[in-house]
């Protein structure tokens, strides 16, 4: 079936780093996608999306690349916070609105 | 804040039992999702409904059902509840289906159910 992963379960950083957090998906069909982060005892909440007919996307402080070749997708967050430490997904569009999240990626951001 | 609201916060009840869960969407929101969310599965899509009507099916037990109200807010009734159950339910909303191909979807902040 189909599916969206992450490479890495677990990333420390210290403040004022940029971190980069990355996601791999599996239908090449796929023509959107999302980043939400989930603190602790919240829901997810949205972050950025881009479309497929787009490489980059930017937003505040955040952005997302898209590689449709390799089907891989980043989040890349600058300067760091530690307010930023959350869990991150990503998710893509499946049916004609449902998304599909993967596991998630843990940001430790140190003082 | 996102405007989605949901009833109770927390809900600890014993196996065989029934429990109602409530959402209410952003206000002008047709689409209302449920997600289970346990530590091994991640998030995962249980069902879809868009203005009163079921949309989407995904991973939903049988012993689960949802409905839409004609206000818009949502209920995921679970029933004959196991221990398996325990987990966080998010329920999120979206504006109109394929409105200038708006997907994002805007979660409430989960309901955490403890099966005893």
């Amino acid at each position: 079936g189909e599916s969206v992963g992450l490479h890495l379960p677990t990333l420390s950083v210290q403040e004022g780093d940029n971190s980069i957090i990355n996601c791999a998906y599996s239908n090449s069909a796929s023509d959107y996608f999302i980043w939400y982060k989930q603190e602790s005892g919240k829901g997810p909440q949205f972050i950025i999306d881009i479309r497929s007919n787009m490489d980059k996307r930017q937003g505040q402080r955040v952005t997302v690349l898209l590689n449709k070749t390799v089907k891989h997708l980043s989040l890349q967050i600058a300067a760091t916070q530690p307010g930023d430490s959350a869990v991150y997904f990503c998710a893509h569009r499946t049916g004609y609105s449902t998304l599909t999240f993967g596991k998630g990626t843990m940001l430790l951001v140190s003082p | 804040d996102s405007g989605v609201t949901q009833t109770p916060k927390h809900l600890i009840t014993a196996t065989g039992q029934r429990v109602t869960l409530r959402c209410s969407p952003r206000s002008g929101d047709l689409s209302v999702y449920w997600y289970q969310q346990s530590l091994d599965q991640g998030l995962q899509f249980l069902i879809q409904y868009y203005n009163g009507e079921e949309r989407a099916k995904g991973n939903i037990l049988e012993r689960f059902s949802a409905q839409q109200f004609p206000d818009l807010h949502s209920e995921l009734n679970l029933s004959s509840l196991e221990l398996g159950d325990s987990a966080l339910y998010f329920c999120a909303s979206s504006v109109e289906v394929g409105v200038a191909g708006a997907y994002e979807q805007y979660f409430g902040p989960g309901t955490r159910l403890t099966v005893t």
